[in-house]
């Protein structure tokens, strides 16, 4: 079954990028989506098909895919973004959605 | 506005069965496939399944094959999820999101219904 690899943790002080990658065979192939869950809270979608952003989602996120990564960015990060992030893949071989194991972002 | 709202979770024993029920408005349901996606406590996020708008097509993960089946009532605008011959394991919050259409991710989200299995 396909699987994604994302780093468990990620640190980042107040104002720098922040980058969170995701790792998978042939992942550029894909379409990544990625989700943003702050404790207690249910996930929201912060990227969609590799790149693009839903209406609400401010432009300090990015996202990127290439090759075998796939990337988000937050740019100028402040403590609102201290969440855990997850990226999704639709794995058509198996007709199965793929989660990474998620990745938590502190901000220092 | 989209919402989703989960009901039916709570605490069953092993071996036992649940079925949980999510409410959609705001949206065309019929227009839309929708997922059950879970997460144990602590844990990471875990795909459980997905229907299409009409209820044709069913996808499952392996680990509840067989165990699980997802249908839905488009009349009345609500996604349900039969989980029989539970474990321990399938402990957890259960989410119901929308999918925006044939693309299998997850622009909307409900707040997550818990299931509890333990003896």
């Amino acid at each position: 079954s396909y699987v994604l690899t994302q780093p468990s943790s990620v640190s980042v002080a107040p104002g720098k990028t922040a980058s969170i990658t995701c790792g998978g065979s042939n992942i550029g192939s894909k379409s990544v989506h990625w989700y943003q869950q702050k404790p207690g809270q249910a996930p929201v979608l912060v990227v969609y098909d590799d790149r693009d952003r839903p209406s609400g989602i401010p432009e300090r996120f990015s996202g990127s895919n290439s090759e075998n990564t796939a990337t988000l960015t937050i740019s100028r990060v402040d403590a609102g973004d201290e969440a855990d992030y997850y990226c999704q893949v639709w794995d058509l071989s198996s007709t199965h959605v793929v989660f990474g194991g998620g990745t938590k972002l502190t901000v220092l | 506005q989209v919402q989703l709202v989960e009901s039916g979770g709570g605490v069953v024993q092993p071996g036992r069965s649940l079925r949980l029920s999510c409410a959609a408005s705001g949206f065309t349901f019929s227009d839309y496939g929708m997922h059950w996606v879970r997460q144990a406590p602590g844990k990471g996020l875990e795909w459980v399944a997905v229907i299409s708008y009409d209820g044709s097509i069913k996808y499952y993960a392996d680990s509840v094959k067989g165990r699980i089946t997802m249908s839905r009532d488009n009349s009345k605008n609500t996604l349900f999820l039969q989980m029989n011959s539970l474990r321990v394991e399938d402990t957890a919050v259960y989410y119901c999101a929308k999918d925006p259409g044939y693309s299998y991710y997850f622009d909307s989200w409900g707040q997550g219904t818990l299931v509890t299995v333990s003896s």
